[in-house]
């Protein structure tokens, strides 16, 4: 069974740049959600993709994007990169909405920097 | 909305005494509540879950919990400790019917001491 896997593992851009994080969800998972896990602080949900789909999305302004391919892998994009961008991104991935499996499956994240 | 609250934002302890990581969370609905740790430069794994039933969890690794629903906290317990639990612990909320958006506490750093 392959885990959530996410790419790149670190990268650095400068303020106003965009960047694109992706991740591959879990085998047998077709719903994805990102999460920003600022230094010292828990992670915050940003959104939640299901069957391609946006369901839901946290205090995020909209220049926090993504995308749900059919193969269940996803995108995030960040456009207008600020300093406060800088953070862990974590992926998670879990089987379905309706009904709750009470487990999300995280990946090792993309350390974002902004400089 | 709901909120997670860790008390501990560093619980240091030596080897294999008793550890206890505090969580109180506030909702205005029915919550779910989990545990997950986080090892340094890696993601997050499920340590325990509270859906229903009893109110006391275990586990993972040894690891405990006990659902408060009169006090709204879920706190972790682990009755000894090995230098292996030295990681980031956090307790993480969802609402029923929610589907799987969790609620993160700020974590709590334990540093297990020989």
């Amino acid at each position: 069974e392959t885990g959530v896997t996410q790419s790149p593992t670190h990268l650095i851009k400068t303020r106003g740049q965009q960047v694109t994080l992706r991740c591959s969800s879990q085998s047998g998972h077709n719903t994805v959600s990102w999460y920003q896990q600022a230094l010292g602080q828990g992670p915050q949900f940003i959104f939640q993709y299901y069957r391609e789909e946006e369901n839901g999305r946290g205090n995020f302004p909209p220049r926090f994007s993504g995308l749900q391919f059919p193969n269940y892998s996803s995108e995030l994009n960040v456009n207008a990169l600020e300093l406060d961008d800088s953070a862990l991104y974590l992926c998670a991935s879990s089987s379905g909405l309706a009904g709750y499996t009470g487990e999300l499956f995280f990946g090792e994240g993309s350390r974002l920097t902004v400089l | 909305a709901q909120s997670v609250t860790q008390l501990d934002s560093q619980v240091p302890v030596f080897e294999e005494a008793p550890v206890e990581l505090r969580c109180n969370y506030s909702s205005s609905v029915s919550v779910y509540l989990f545990w997950y740790v986080q090892y340094p430069n890696q993601g997050l794994q499920l340590l325990l879950k509270y859906l229903s039933g009893s109110t006391l969890v275990k586990g993972i690794n040894g690891f405990e919990a006990e659902f408060n629903k009169s006090q709204t906290s879920f706190h972790l317990r682990k009755p000894s400790v090995h230098i292996s639990d030295t990681a980031e612990y956090f307790c993480a909320v969802s609402e029923e019917a929610a589907g799987n958006k969790l609620t993160f506490g700020g974590g709590t750093r334990v540093l297990v001491k020989p």
